[in-house]
């Protein structure tokens, strides 16, 4: 069955730090992937959307890869910032279009 | 424009009851969801629209029921409450669904405790 996976459910960094967050998919050719913040109590928000023949995307200070040969997807946030804390959910379109999101990685940014 | 607007916010239920919790977009989008997120679980597909009278079943659709009568509104019924059902609901809404990765709105959620 389709899956996606992100790696790691919590990653801590210090302030000023590049975070890295991945996200994995298998049995599977997605034509784009989605990536969303969660914040504690709130609904996911659309961050970045990048799609097979694109390998990468940025929009501030964030930068999404797309690998379609390691079935990978990377997303990095540069200077972190304690904001920047939150949940990260990376989504696919599934074969019927509707999106299959990853658990998330809860990031946290320590001053 | 308010967006993706879900009722209740929070909600307790007896096990076997029956209630509706209501979704509302004011986009005109064609495509409406409901997922439900679970600790260790990720958000989860219950049902989908993707247009006025048309529902299909997602991932997860036992115990719920869903109509769309209106493009605007997209409710989500329990129709006897289960402990197992208790969790965090979001109602989600798109311009449309597809390969064209159309970005997908959230509401605040609903959280719902089933005792």
């Amino acid at each position: 069955s389709q899956k996606i996976e992100q790696n790691s459910e919590a990653l801590n960094i210090q302030e000023g730090k590049t975070a890295t967050l991945t996200c994995n998919y298998t049995n599977y050719s997605p034509a784009y992937l989605q990536w969303y913040r969660q914040d504690p109590g709130r609904g996911p928000v659309f961050l970045l959307l990048i799609r097979e023949n694109e390998k990468e995307k940025r929009k501030e200070r964030l930068k999404v890869t797309f690998d379609t040969t390691l079935k990978q997807s990377l997303f990095h946030i540069t200077a972190s910032q304690p904001a920047d804390s939150a949940t990260y959910l990376c989504a696919y379109g599934g074969s019927q279009g509707n999106l299959i999101f990853g658990k998330g990685t809860k990031l946290s940014v320590k001053p | 424009n308010a967006g993706v607007t879900q009722t209740p916010k929070f909600q307790v239920l007896k096990t076997g009851q029956s209630m509706t919790l209501q979704c509302a977009q004011d986009m005109n989008h064609e495509y409406m969801s409901w997922y439900r997120q679970d600790p260790g679980m990720g958000l989860r597909l219950i049902h989908y629209s993707v247009g006025a009278g048309i529902t299909d079943q997602g991932e997860v659709p036992n115990g719920y029921n869903v109509s769309r009568s209106t493009t605007e509104d997209f409710p989500l019924r329990l129709l006897s409450a289960a402990p197992s059902q208790t969790s965090v609901y979001f109602c989600a809404s798109s311009f449309r669904v597809g390969d064209s990765g159309n970005t997908i709105y959230f509401g605040e959620g609903s959280w719902l405790t089933v005792v």
